[in-house]
């Protein structure tokens, strides 16, 4: 089983739509997670860090639950620039790396 | 230079060579991560350092792939007696605290 885990998708949604993606961790030893976007060739970038009381920034909003170890994102209002790769990430405490999931594809649409 | 600057972009290379592939991290962040990521997948974790020392090789497939960065600053990812199953593309990143990391634009290795 990975160890973060992602609907692939593709999501494909029209301008204006509130769109969410959930992602699962297997490591209840996880304590820190983020959301990292990846448009087609390029690298990955860090969209938001996910915080346990819930964040939101401007049309985004992320949650974590750790009770069943799972992390959305949710995009209102979704822009034709929205469209992209999310990436799920979890990491332990301490020094250990990142560990990314597949990530879920979004396609929105004029 | 700004950002994360890898080195070569594209590498093609024949069955049985061995590549090296240069990340220079950006300037004074202490931790240097390689990642390969293969098309349609997350980032998958090989190694990383903080400062010249290795702190996490298990990642690494095998032993024909390592990584070295000898003064805290570059890195340089080897893989010997290349396969076709090594083709990816391969994603330094580096990191002034434990959990922000920013990624170069990548090493696309095609092995033929």
């Amino acid at each position: 089983r990975k160890e973060v885990e992602q609907d692939p998708g593709p999501f494909n949604v029209p301008e204006g739509a509130t769109v969410a993606f959930n992602c699962t961790y297997s490591n209840s030893a996880s304590q820190s997670f983020f959301w990292y976007r990846q448009d087609c060739r390029k690298e990955p970038k860090l969209l938001m860090s996910v915080y346990s009381s819930g964040n939101e920034d401007g049309r985004f909003t992320a949650q974590l639950n750790r009770a069943s170890q799972y992390i959305s994102l949710l995009i209102r209002d979704s822009k034709l620039s929205d469209s992209a790769t999310y990436l799920c990430v979890a990491s332990h405490s301490g020094n250990t790396p990142l560990v990314f999931g597949k990530g879920t594809r979004l396609s929105v649409i004029a | 230079g700004a950002g994360v600057s890898q080195s070569p972009r594209y590498k093609v290379t024949k069955r049985g060579q061995d590549v090296a592939l240069r990340c220079d991290p950006i300037s004074g962040h202490v931790s240097l991560y390689w990642y390969r990521q293969a098309l349609g997948q997350g980032p998958e974790f090989l190694t990383y350092f903080n400062y010249e020392a290795q702190q996490d090789k298990s990642g690494l497939p095998n032993d024909r792939f390592s990584a070295e960065r000898p003064e805290g600053s570059i890195s340089t990812l080897t893989i010997q007696r290349t396969e076709q199953r090594d083709s990816a593309m391969y994603r330094c990143a580096s990191s002034p605290s434990r959990n922000t990391i920013y990624f170069g634009e990548g090493s696309w290795l095609t092995v033929v």
